[in-house]
């Protein structure tokens, strides 16, 4: 069954350090987004991407957050310069199409900033 | 209350009695989704209720969605230790142009043998 993937599963960075976390999305899915949830809270949405842009971001996406297809499988998020309260599990996810269809997630990213 | 938020926050059943689970949300809403999470894994979908839906049914699994309420309830009949996990709602408002979901704080479901 297709998934999508994510690496790595835990990352530990020291503040301020830039770091890129990668998602290889379902193949034939065109609408990708981030996620991340803060230990014990909800998950919440950082962003959403298609057609090679972004089609809506949170507040939390701030100049410190970007996106990037940078070929035709992969999907990545970077933050620049990471803060303490960056430390979360991020979540890639895709989905066939915008409306009505369910969105599938990757496994999670674990990002630890020390 | 804010968009998609599940009551009870933490619900604890014997094996083989049924777990319900409900979810309230404000704005209007394109459809309404389920999730599980094990402890410290990704998210699972369960199932995907359409807003001119008003029950569906996958496996164990029953959904529900009261719009004139902006209510939804998900039942786990049957239940297994193995589906202690914790459980969202998430809602893709209907004004939402970027597909973004808005999870709920969940309910935490332990099911003992």
């Amino acid at each position: 069954e297709p998934e999508v993937t994510q690496t790595p599963s835990h990352q530990v960075t020291q503040m301020g350090q830039e770091v890129i976390l990668r998602c290889v999305p379902i193949s034939n899915h065109l609408y990708f987004y981030w996620y991340r949830q803060i230990l014990g809270q909800k998950v919440e949405f950082l962003v959403s991407f298609y057609n090679n842009e972004i089609s809506e971001k949170s507040e939390i996406f701030d100049d410190q957050f970007s996106v990037e297809r940078p070929d035709g499988s992969n999907f990545t998020l970077k933050i620049r310069s990471t803060k303490l309260e960056d430390s979360a599990m991020y979540f890639c996810a895709s989905s066939e199409a915008r409306w009505d269809l369910e969105a599938f997630f990757g496994q999670g990213t674990r990002l630890t900033v020390v | 209350s804010q968009q998609g938020e599940e009551d009870p926050q933490a619900l604890s059943i014997q094996e083989g009695e049924n777990a319900t689970m409900n979810c309230s949300y404000k704005t209007s809403i394109n459809n309404l989704q389920w999730y599980r999470q094990n402890s410290g894994r990704g998210l699972v979908h369960l199932i995907l209720i359409r807003s001119n839906e008003r029950e569906k049914h996958s496996g164990r699994l029953r959904v529900t969605l009261d719009t004139s309420k902006k209510s939804s309830s998900l039942l786990i009949t049957a239940s297994r230790a193995a589906d202690t996990a914790s459980y969202f709602c998430a809602t893709d408002e209907i004004y939402n142009q970027g597909g973004k979901l808005i999870f709920g704080q969940g309910t935490e479901l332990s099911v003992k043998p």
